[in-house]
């Protein structure tokens, strides 16, 4: 147990669609970061979030964004969703910025039809 | 950027010990080694931390050469739980985030 919870575990969307996933940081955490995982690969590094502020991204297009609350809980939106978009979504805060140790929730499935 | 190359996958048994390697032939000075466990639709979960030499913890111990170009967990007497994805990251804990980079990780099976 992390810790981190994500919201919902599962979801499904169509193609062009809009997506919010949540997540709740462990206590005292202030840092989170988003992965995408597709089907048999590793986590893809999304985005961080270090006190509210973007910390960082990976090869991801503007249409994933984030945010970061003052209680450290995040979201991670993804607007025109597209097929390839269906993956594992999974969320890790730290509790220092760049590549601190992780914990991470057990993600949200994304399906896009 | 610390690339890091492990085998695709390893079987072994009950009761092993198990030894999985990582080559990073370009670690840089600040880059601390970290490996993670994941199983089925769960997040990774980390398992070991180091920068030199030897580190041991409850569950493995982590194995680093003088020269820091690879590194080998290493998990004694395994069981049919040990059973994941076991991810080898290497970077600097102050560095950017945007260097984070897992790889697609070994494929460890366990058999009776």
């Amino acid at each position: 147990e992390t810790g981190v919870t994500q919201s919902p575990t599962h979801l499904i969307k169509t193609r062009g669609q809009q997506v919010t996933l949540r997540c709740s940081s462990q206590s005292g955490h202030n840092t989170v970061s988003w992965y995408q995982q597709a089907l048999g690969q590793g986590p893809q590094f999304i985005f961080q979030y270090y006190r509210e502020e973007e910390n960082g991204r990976g090869n991801f297009p503007p249409r994933f964004s984030g945010l970061q609350f003052p209680n450290y809980s995040s979201e991670l939106n993804v607007n025109a969703l597209e097929l390839d978009d269906s993956a594992l979504y999974l969320c890790a805060s730290s509790p220092r910025t760049g590549q601190d140790i992780q914990y991470f929730g057990a993600g949200t499935r994304l399906s896009v039809l | 950027l610390a690339k890091t190359t492990q085998p695709i996958s390893m079987d072994s048994y009950e009761g092993q010990e198990v030894n999985i390697t990582c080559s990073h032939n370009n670690i840089a000075t600040n880059d601390y080694i970290t490996w993670y466990q994941q199983f089925p639709s769960q997040g990774p979960r980390f398992i070991i931390q180091g920068y030199k030499t030897k580190v041991t913890n409850e569950v493995a111990s982590l194995f680093i050469p003088a020269d820091r170009k690879s590194s080998t967990l290493s998990l004694p007497r395994v069981s049919l739980s040990d059973t994941a994805v076991y991810y080898c990251l290497v970077g600097d804990m102050r560095g950017s985030a945007s260097k984070i980079i897992f790889g697609s990780g070994t494929r460890l099976s366990i058999r009776p």
